[in-house]
């Protein structure tokens, strides 16, 4: 089973801020990783796939990054909306691993 | 426009099964060619995939509840449902279902339903 680790685990910025998390896999996932956004009591919402592309109606100041094993979600100027918790998953092999989570939160 | 609704009872004693249900509107199990997922979040906690069917009922189950876990669809009602039998208080979680955003792969994700709490106690 691939092992996804994000870091930080909480990370604090604040508004009109870049922001930069990190996402590590045990093994290559090659280009298969996604990036998920969570707001509290809703359900996880797709920004990211296949490492770089965003999903559907994503800002363009969101944008993702990396290929083997290290991968990187930023953030270019935070709005309002975007403090969360942000997981990544691999689609590489089984199971479809979740890394741990980030919460961003405002400084 | 898809939506997914989770329903199914929210409480449920240890060892016995879990089971919920997964109504799809806006679009048809049978023909659409997708594959459809199970994902569950305890609470405060991250997320775990369950497993997924495909349009053609194979399944495909994470290996930490394999051995307990039964994904089926039931394209007259256009629905899929999850089994999780004897459960205990670690299968406490949020259960969501979930669509792929393209055909014939697993994930990602893009649509989700609401998500239902299940809780494990006697």
């Amino acid at each position: 089973e691939i092992v996804l680790t994000q870091s930080p685990a909480t990370l604090s910025v604040s508004p009109g801020e870049r922001a930069t998390l990190s996402c590590r896999a045990s093994q290559s996932v090659d280009s298969y990783l996604a990036w998920y956004q969570q707001k509290p009591g809703q359900a996880p919402r797709l920004l990211i796939y296949d490492a770089s592309n965003r999903a559907t109606g994503i800002p363009a100041r969101f944008s993702g990054s990396g290929s083997g094993t290290d991968f990187t979600l930023t953030i270019s100027s935070l709005e309002p909306e975007d403090f969360a918790v942000y997981y990544c998953q691999h689609r590489s092999n089984w199971p479809y691993t979740f890394g741990q989570g980030t919460k961003l939160e405002i400084k | 426009q898809l939506h997914l609704q989770e329903s199914g009872p929210g409480l449920v004693k240890p060892s016995e099964t879990l089971s919920l249900t997964c109504t799809v509107s806006g679009d048809s199990i049978s023909s659409s060619s997708f594959y459809w997922g199970w994902i569950r979040q305890p609470p405060g906690k991250g997320l775990e995939w369950i497993g997924s069917i495909s349009y053609s009922g194979s399944t495909y189950y994470n290996p930490s509840v394999k051995s307990r876990v039964t994904i089926s669809i039931d394209m007259s009602k256009n629905q899929f449902s999850l089994k999780l039998n004897s459960v205990t208080a670690a299968d406490t979680a949020v259960y969501y279902c979930a669509r792929p955003m393209v055909r014939g792969i697993i994930a990602p994700f893009d649509y989700w339903g609401q998500g239902t709490l299940v809780t494990v106690s006697s």
